[in-house]
């Protein structure tokens, strides 16, 4: 039971450049999140869905693209990275709405 | 809207005082959770509790106590006889549908 894995872990990029960041749970959870963590911010959401194939934004969505096809799988794209796109990235899952977020152990991701 | 306080930016304490973290919070929800998180210098987030709005009474884990009052909007985190391990940062967090974070309270305990 590996929980809530993160690929990659870390990440440069150019400004201009894609990327796709993949969150996978094997916890049979429903709900899955992305967020991001700035230096004095705490976590930021950023998209989130409450089950295989639905999508919703968070509080800081623009930049960013999301896909759930498979429940166990919640993909993070950047289209056009941007350097305040530079953070570190967690993925969460949860069973119920209000249950426990379970996180990945981040991805560090620098735009140049 | 919802908004999660934590007015303690940094806090240093000395290795067996008690440090306290304060965790203020807002929200028009009446059903609602609170959740504290560490964060140590590896990076990776750690659960510590959940605590849902009707239930009020303290909650004591080990070093670890949780004082929740809804009557001043406060879940505020207790670590007794601190250690250096304690070394992190700590966020409170509110969740109804989503969850917000506070922006964390970084505590150093030095030995």
């Amino acid at each position: 039971n590996a929980g809530v894995t993160q690929t990659p872990k870390f990440r440069v990029l150019k400004t201009g450049q894609s990327m796709t960041l993949l969150c996978a749970q094997d916890m049979n959870h429903e709900y899955m999140y992305w967020y991001r963590q700035d230096p004095g911010m705490g976590l930021r959401l950023i998209h989130y869905s409450v089950g295989e194939g639905t999508t919703a934004k968070g509080e800081v969505p623009d930049g960013y693209n999301v896909s759930r096809l498979k429940k166990q799988n919640f993909l993070l794209g950047l289209e056009s990275a941007a350097p305040s796109q530079t953070s570190v990235y967690f993925c969460a899952s949860t069973l119920e709405v209000v249950s426990t977020q379970y996180f990945g152990p981040g991805t560090r991701l620098t735009v140049l | 809207a919802q908004k999660v306080t934590q007015a303690q930016t940094e806090i240093s304490v000395v290795e067996k005082e008690d440090v306290t973290l304060d965790c203020v919070y807002e929200t028009r929800d009446t059903t609602y959770y609170l959740f504290w998180y560490k964060q140590p210098p590896s990076g990776e987030l750690v659960f510590l509790i959940r605590r849902n709005s009707f239930d009020e009474q303290n909650e004591i884990s080990g070093r670890y106590s949780w004082n929740f009052q809804k009557s001043t909007s406060s879940f505020n985190f207790t670590i007794t006889a601190s250690q250096v391990v304690d070394s992190a940062v700590y966020f409170c967090a509110l969740g109804s549908r989503q969850l917000t974070f506070g922006s964390g309270t970084q505590l150093t305990v030095l030995p």
